[in-house]
């Protein structure tokens, strides 16, 4: 069966500092893909990053880079240079050859100034 | 702008009450999805469409229905056999259900019972 976990119910940060969210995977598919999601207190989904089961490279949007090691079976994000804005809660998600997208509980993110 | 609209924002729902959340995209995908969200947690497929006219179930469907008859539109139907509807209730949408689609998503409605 398919699972992710984000041990990280709550992460405090410093405003400009960078800051690792957690997330381990468990999938018998070969192929998969894995996302990021952040969810602001208004509640939309926005997807951040994604990264390919066969990808070799590690994925980067900006401030954001997925730190994937295959072999442990984690899928990392990192956030550079926080910012107050980056307050928010982080899924984690996976998606193998069916149809279904599965996501982890998520971590709240707290940005201090 | 292309993207995924959601109405109403906050819904009320009486008990014994049908009710209807609209979910529209312009993207031009051909997947779409209904999800749950209880407080502090997760994401719960309830429904998804692969394709116009076609519809599957997903985790927790019981005591909600949908439709797909046209491209753009998904509309979720939470009817009375659901016992414990209040929840933030979220439409997603991606080109296709492969491994490498991203699914991009509404603003949410919340679901509250009177």
């Amino acid at each position: 069966a398919q699972k992710i976990t984000q041990t990280q119910p709550g992460m405090f940060v410093q405003e400009k500092e960078a800051v690792t969210l957690d997330c381990t995977y468990d999938t018998s598919d070969q192929s998969y893909g894995l996302f990021w999601y952040k969810q602001p207190s208004s509640g939309e989904m926005i997807f951040l990053i994604y990264q390919g089961s066969y990808d070799e490279q590690n994925a980067t949007e900006g401030r954001y880079s997925l730190n994937f090691q295959k072999a442990r079976k984690s899928a990392n994000l990192v956030i550079s240079a926080s910012q107050l804005g980056d307050s928010a809660m982080y899924f984690c998600a996976m998606k193998g050859g069916g149809f279904k997208t599965i996501f982890g509980a998520g971590t709240r993110l707290f940005v201090k100034a | 702008d292309g993207g995924i609209t959601q109405s109403p924002k906050y819904l009320f729902r009486k008990e014994g009450q049908n009710v209807t959340l609209s979910c529209e995209q312009n993207l031009n995908h051909d997947a779409m999805y209904w999800y749950r969200q209880d407080p502090g947690q997760g994401l719960r497929l309830i429904y998804y469409s692969q394709i116009v006219n076609d519809f599957q179930k997903g985790d927790i469907a019981e005591g909600y229905s949908v439709s797909r008859e046209k491209k753009e539109s998904f509309p979720l139907t939470v009817t009375s056999a659901q016992k414990n509807p209040t929840a933030f209730y979220l439409c997603a949408s991606s080109r296709s259900t492969g491994a490498a689609e991203t699914q991009y998503f509404g603003p949410g409605t919340r679901l509250l019972v009177l």
